[in-house]
């Protein structure tokens, strides 16, 4: 069936500091890709998605390009804030489908 | 708009006792979903509701029921509540033909 994994956390930076965040994915066919953040006591928002190979997702200076031929779809932030601390969620919904599936979700912490 | 709106926030169960999650929308989606969130296994799929009046498995339902009581409500039934159904439970939606989903701000259930 279909998968998602990214990595583990949790990251503990540096404000100002470069973000990567891992996903890859298992999936028939061309899934949408999604990351969501679930900022604390919250549920989760959409933060930017991905719909075909080589798109590329960007909001609040987040990115994250679809990469087929590697089945990757990492997260990146140039220079994070202390109000980017969050649990972050990779996700793909594959075309024509109705359920995502999330990865294990992968926890930052900028400190000031 | 108060978007999707879960209740109650909080509940706290012995075992064995029933209740009722609530979720309604009032974004007029099609499709509502009931996802359970455990620490290191992102979201799990519980059911779901494609459009009023249909309801179905998702990947882990065992011990639960759902009814889709209109187009505006999805509740989540637990019969004979466990400790191992301690979780947060978030409520979703989405428009029919679009991929985004809105997520609720979550009901967190201790089962003792």
């Amino acid at each position: 069936g279909d998968s998602v994994t990214q990595m583990e956390g949790p990251v503990t930076l540096s404000e100002e500091a470069f973000l990567t965040i891992n996903c890859t994915y298992t999936a028939t066919g061309y899934p949408s890709l999604f990351w969501y953040v679930q900022y604390p006591g919250e549920g989760l928002q959409l933060l930017l998605k991905a719909t075909k190979a080589d798109d590329k997702g960007s909001n609040k200076g987040f990115e994250a390009t679809y990469r087929k031929e590697t089945t990757s779809f990492h997260l990146e932030k140039g220079s994070v804030q202390v109000s980017d601390s969050a649990v972050y969620f990779c996700a793909l919904i594959k075309a024509a489908g109705n359920k995502l599936t999330f990865g294990g979700g992968t926890r930052v912490l900028v400190k000031p | 708009n108060a978007g999707v709106t879960q209740t109650p926030k909080f509940q706290v169960l012995k075992t064995g006792q029933s209740m009722t999650l609530q979720c309604a929308q009032d974004m007029n989606h099609n499709s509502m979903y009931w996802y359970r969130q455990d620490p290191g296994m992102g979201l799990r799929l519980i059911y779901y509701s494609a459009s009023e009046g249909t309801t179905d498995k998702g990947e882990v339902p065992n011990g639960y029921n759902v009814s889709r009581l209109n187009k505006r409500e999805f509740s989540l039934r637990l019969e004979s509540a466990a400790p191992s159904q301690t979780s947060v439970y978030f409520c979703a939606t989405k428009e029919a033909g679009l991929e985004t989903q809105y997520f609720g701000p979550g009901t967190r259930l201790l089962v003792l």
